[in-house]
């Protein structure tokens, strides 16, 4: 247990559906981030956030959009995804955006049908 | 309880020498394990991998070496450089990915 949690644990859903992934962490870590992990891939960072302010977003479609309401949760809302979305969607946090040491979540994997 | 552990938090090593940075893990359902590479202020980036179905696995001046029946992994970094000076995570995946907590590598001028 990294102290980063991630809800649900597996999901599926269609093309047209919306729903949104949540992570939590009581670390008292200030910088949070999402990862897309497809299957024997490297992992791709998604989002940066720090103090709830998003610093990065690595080119990724508008259909994933991030949320951020405090220093704690990070949510991933996602709509219209193409099946070539399924992925594990991993969450981490570090004290501060330029720290060394990130504690990952488990991961949700999504699968698009 | 951890299913991926990184025993050593640090390591320091003269430039030049041979780094080896250790990953013990408990699940035997591990199918894939993967090193990633994190500097301060970046994401963790990707180094190199290896399947369950190999023991060994070289990408330059990285081999990445699996035991299976001790469910321990390492990799090996010959030589070392400056440049090398970083966090390493170790990660292994079977539905889901298991990072370990990860070890600083410093390397010595």
């Amino acid at each position: 247990e990294t102290g980063v949690t991630q809800t649900p644990r597996h999901l599926v859903m269609g093309m047209t559906n919306k729903k949104s992934l949540k992570c939590e962490q009581h670390l008292g870590h200030n910088a949070m981030y999402w990862y897309k992990q497809s299957a024997k891939k490297p992992l791709e960072l998604m989002f940066v956030y720090s103090l709830e302010e998003r610093v990065e977003n690595n080119s990724v479609p508008s259909r994933f959009s991030p949320e951020c309401p405090n220093s704690s949760h990070l949510f991933l809302h996602l709509h219209t995804l193409q099946p070539e979305d399924s992925a594990l969607y991993l969450c981490a946090s570090s004290q501060t955006q330029g720290d060394t040491e990130a504690f990952f979540g488990q991961g949700t994997r999504l699968t698009v049908v | 309880d951890q299913q991926v552990k990184q025993n050593s938090p640090s390591l320091s090593v003269q430039e030049g020498r041979i780094s080896i940075l250790n990953c013990d893990y408990t699940n035997s359902m591990f199918d894939y394990f993967l090193w990633y590479k994190k500097y301060p202020a970046e994401g963790p980036t990707f180094l190199i991998s290896i399947s369950s179905i190999k023991d060994k696995n070289e990408d330059g001046r990285f081999t990445v070496f699996l035991n299976k029946s001790a469910k321990h992994l390492s990799l090996h970094i010959v030589p070392s450089q400056p440049g090398d000076s970083a966090v390493y995570f170790c990660a292994a995946m079977d539905d889901k990915i298991i990072f370990g907590k990860g070890t600083r590598l410093h390397i010595l001028p």
